[in-house]
């Protein structure tokens, strides 16, 4: 029953550097997204997935990237790590109009 | 205007009240509503979701929904402090392509 998986769950970057962000689910999902969340705050959607073969931005995709490389992964991409990546990113996973399961989140630190 | 919006709180409630969480969305054609809440440091889980205008319980948990007014609630009757969280509303919005959109969340405390 591993739902959404996460990896990694920590990281720090140098200010400059790139990384990807990995996201899985096994549950048949079409439906996949990335979120940001900063102290205090909500979740904010950077990117999503309706179905394999397609992403979209959301509220904030400045400086990032994403790729859908089957139906069960969605990654995302930071090309160049700025400081105010800083965050806590959250992907989930859902089908059609029921509810998204989210994974465990990873927790960046660029300095 | 953003597409979620809730009262960022805190909004502070004795033990055994009824706390009463709102949000509003812009999009009028929004079919499907959540209620996620999220302990700090941790993912958020769901409480409730609702489709259909009116009430919807569940437990110590009811959700409303008025579709013309653009508005969902979430009340939590006979607070504990283990209630005590932050609660997030999410709307997935039409148009298409499915996005779900989240508020900013409303911080709860439950005080003994």
């Amino acid at each position: 029953n591993a739902g959404v998986t996460q990896t990694p769950k920590f990281q720090v970057l140098k200010t400059g550097q790139s990384m990807t962000l990995q996201c899985a689910q096994d549950m048949n999902h079409n439906s996949m997204y990335w979120y940001r969340q900063d102290p205090g705050m909500g979740l904010r959607l950077i990117y999503y997935s309706a179905s394999e073969g397609t992403t979209d931005k959301g509220e904030v995709p400045n400086g990032y990237n994403v790729s859908r490389l089957n139906k069960r992964e969605f990654s995302l991409r930071l090309e160049s790590a700025a400081p105010s990546q800083t965050s806590v990113y959250f992907c989930a996973s859902s089908e059609a109009a029921q509810p998204a399961t989210f994974g465990s989140g990873t927790r960046l630190t660029v300095v | 205007q953003k597409e979620v919006e809730q009262n960022s709180g805190p909004l502070s409630v004795p033990e055994g009240a009824i706390a009463s969480l709102n949000c509003t969305y812009s999009d009028r054609g929004s079919q499907s509503f959540f209620w996620y809440r999220q302990y700090s440091g941790k993912s958020p889980e769901l409480i409730m979701f609702i489709y259909s205008n009116g009430d919807k319980e569940d437990g110590r948990f009811t959700a409303q929904l008025n579709k013309a007014s653009q508005y969902v609630s979430l009340l939590i009757r006979d607070s504990q402090p283990s209630d005590s969280a932050t609660y997030l509303c999410a709307v997935l919005v039409s148009g298409g392509y499915n996005k779900l959109i989240f508020g900013a969340g409303t911080r709860l405390a439950v005080h003994p």
